[in-house]
């Protein structure tokens, strides 16, 4: 059965750092892209960050590029993602999903990242 | 990297058909024929609907179609069941490995 698990999330405060990571199981990790997605509270569905199946590239929403950055170890089956310079705008659940092609296949439960003083 | 345009909201009764509409522009919607949707109720994780415009993964009822006219796509479902209330969501691949989601429609079944 495919599985993805967030974990990582939780309070921080403004212009902090969190990661979250991402364990997969159940398919084999290095042949899949995966992606970050994040629904703030009682809003839409962002798409944040993909990286390709090998980790050599990367791509951003404008809303975080610069601030963060996705890895992936594929040896460890897990992906991650770092934030720095968190805003309250941050502020949401972060959905770690796995990619098929160009649609979102399998998606984690969640992480909540709350970003507040 | 604007959201995809979706009504707030449709409403249809039990076996009556509802069509959620999808609009992007000619950079993401109209370009590309990877538009997928995807189905989330409230407090739950979002589940994929449909895929490339018009594939419905294993598992996912025939009374789910999808379909696109240029900037436009659309999700119709059919023979509408209580069940089928829920939030849906389009995405389209935007290019250069960036994608973008729908505002999000509420389906409710009178």
């Amino acid at each position: 059965e495919v599985q993805v698990v967030e974990s990582g999330g939780g309070l921080v405060q403004p212009g902090g750092s969190l990661r979250l990571s991402c364990s997969a199981s159940g398919f084999i990790f290095s042949t899949y892209w995966m992606h970050w997605v994040r629904q703030a509270p009682g809003k839409g569905l962002v798409w944040v960050s993909h990286i390709n199946n090998d980790g050599s590239y990367t791509t951003y929403a404008d809303s975080v590029q610069g601030r963060f950055t996705m890895s992936r170890d594929n040896a460890k089956n897990k992906a991650y993602l770092q934030m720095n310079s968190l805003r309250a705008e941050d502020t949401a659940v972060y959905y770690c999903v796995r990619g098929d092609s160009h649609w979102f296949s399998n998606w984690g439960q969640g992480a909540l990242v709350t970003v507040s003083s | 990297q604007s959201a995809l345009t979706q009504p707030r909201s449709v409403s249809g009764s039990p076996g009556q058909s509802v069509t959620i509409s999808c609009t992007g522009t000619s950079s993401d919607v109209g370009v590309y024929n990877y538009v997928s949707w995807y189905q989330q109720y409230p407090g739950k994780v979002p589940k994929l609907m449909i895929y490339d415009v018009n594939k419905r993964p294993s598992g996912v009822p025939d009374r789910f179609s999808g379909s696109k006219s240029g900037n436009t796509a659309s999700l119709t479902i059919s023979g509408l069941q209580t069940e089928d209330e829920a939030d849906y969501y389009c995405c389209s691949y935007a290019g250069t490995y960036t994608w973008v989601f729908g505002e999000g429609t509420k389906v409710t079944v009178l």
